[in-house]
């Protein structure tokens, strides 16, 4: 079956433009997650949603990120005003379901964001 | 500090040699544990995944916990070049959030 998927695979911009950044869960997965992977470190934690609400946004930097679910499906991570720390590689993930038992989260490939 | 910590390698082994890599962590509170490989230009996918204290065996992989010693390990036995990827320990307290290291460039060599 399909993995996730992100697109765009690659974005380049520029200082203080805005960008949205969209992820395709596995079917079926209530729970979502956005990561950033900046070059040479792991994967950290932006924003869970457990179907369209963010259950934990507390990953977040600052007010320029926010994120969306609307459906409960499809989600789009959005950045205002770009700065050029904002540069990494934003990867979603998705699971069966959150809480209390572990559910492994299915990782896409990734979205490589570079601000010029 | 940082809560994870992964010491970055690059390692280098030949081919059939065991690799052993290894985490430590400073928050008491994890419980979920787990290694993921990432190849380059790829999203992490999970290898091994410990609740716990204990050891945990897959063919040719081994995950190990130690939490009174925040300490985790994970070995592969047999080494092969399609072994060659970036290691990333990763771990929890409530099973959504993950916290990662920085991975381990492994580099098996035919």
């Amino acid at each position: 079956g399909a993995g996730v998927s992100q697109t765009p695979s690659n974005k380049v911009t520029e200082k203080g433009k805005y960008v949205e950044l969209r992820c395709d869960p596995i079917s079926g997965h209530t729970a979502l997650y956005w990561y950033r992977q900046s070059l040479g470190q792991g994967p950290e934690f932006l924003i869970y949603f457990q179907g369209t609400g963010a259950a934990d946004d507390s990953g977040l930097p600052n007010d320029r990120f926010f994120a969306v679910r609307p459906e409960g499906s499809v989600s789009t991570l959005k950045i205002q005003r770009t700065e050029r720390g904002d540069s990494a590689v934003y990867l979603c993930a998705s699971s069966s379901a959150g809480g209390i038992e572990y559910n492994e989260q299915f990782f896409g490939p990734g979205t490589r964001l570079t601000v010029l | 500090q940082k809560e994870v910590e992964q010491d970055p390698g690059p390692l280098s082994v030949p081919e059939g040699a065991i690799v052993s890599l290894n985490c430590t962590y400073s928050n008491s509170a994890f419980q979920y544990f787990m290694w993921y490989r990432q190849y380059s230009r790829k999203g992490p996918e999970l290898l091994m995944y410990t609740y716990s204290s204990g050891n945990k065996e897959d063919g040719r992989f081994t995950a190990q916990v130690d939490k009174s010693s925040k300490y985790i390990s994970l070995f592969i036995r047999d080494s092969q070049p399609s072994d060659s990827a970036t290691y990333l320990c990763a771990m929890s307290s409530n099973d959504y959030k993950l916290s990662f290291g920085a991975g381990t460039t492994v580099t098996v060599r035919a």
